[in-house]
């Protein structure tokens, strides 16, 4: 079965300091690879996402993520985080069902800022 | 910008008792989906919907779920008779046909708390 992992249940950064969160899948063929983010208390915001060409995408709020097949991870980045980026961040790979896709999720990553 | 709105945004109910999530998916999209997501945990898939029958579901979606699209706009979960651990976030998503981008819009969610 497909999974996701996410290695770090918690970090915490300095404002202004560079970011990147930890995603590994296993999954066989190439992987349809998202990130969300979920503020407490509310939904989950797509960040960014990645099917193919490029491996480097680009997202909101400026975030990237890099697709490494070779090690079968999918990080996310950010060059200086703001304290607004506070929040619980989630990787995922779609489950390519028969008929309709199924997203996996990894445990998440909850990230805090230190003023 | 189109949104998946979900209703209500916070229910509560007591054990034994039905409830009915409701969900608006984005207008042009054909394929459904429920999620869950316990205090805490990660987001677990529950169910796809496609063409008026379920085209997949978890281990989790037992017989005390159902879903349906009772109209040409409402999708929704129903849990027939709660159970305490039936407390969690439920986040519905909808997506397009299938094209290449698979990208599934997931509403707020409905925070249920069975007590």
């Amino acid at each position: 079965a497909q999974s996701v992992t996410q290695p770090d249940i918690h970090i915490t950064v300095s404002e202004g300091a560079s970011l990147e969160l930890r995603c590994n899948y296993s999954y066989g063929a190439t992987p349809y690879l998202f990130w969300y983010v979920q503020s407490p208390g509310q939904g989950l915001q797509l960040l960014l996402k990645y099917f193919s060409g490029d491996t480097l995408v680009q997202g909101i709020k400026g975030f990237e993520a890099e697709f490494k097949r070779s090690q079968s991870s999918f990080n996310l980045r950010k060059p200086s985080v703001h304290w607004s980026d506070a929040a619980e961040y989630f990787c995922a790979v779609d489950e390519l069902g028969s008929s309709a896709s199924k997203i996996i999720f990894g445990s998440g990553t909850r990230l805090s800022i230190r003023p | 910008e189109p949104e998946v709105t979900q209703t209500p945004s916070h229910q509560v109910t007591q054990m034994g008792q039905e409830v009915i999530l409701r969900c608006v998916p984005i207008s042009n999209h054909l394929y459904f989906y429920w999620y869950r997501q316990i205090l805490g945990q990660k987001v677990e898939f529950l169910v796809s919907f496609y063409n008026n029958e379920i085209s997949e579901k978890s281990e989790i979606f037992d017989d005390q779920f159902s879903v349906e699209r009772p109209d040409g706009s409402n999708f929704t979960l129903k849990i027939r008779s709660t159970k305490l651990e039936d407390s969690a976030m439920y986040f519905c998503a909808s997506s397009e046909a299938r094209t290449s981008t698979r990208e599934q819009y997931f509403g707020p969610g409905t925070r249920l708390t069975v007590t």
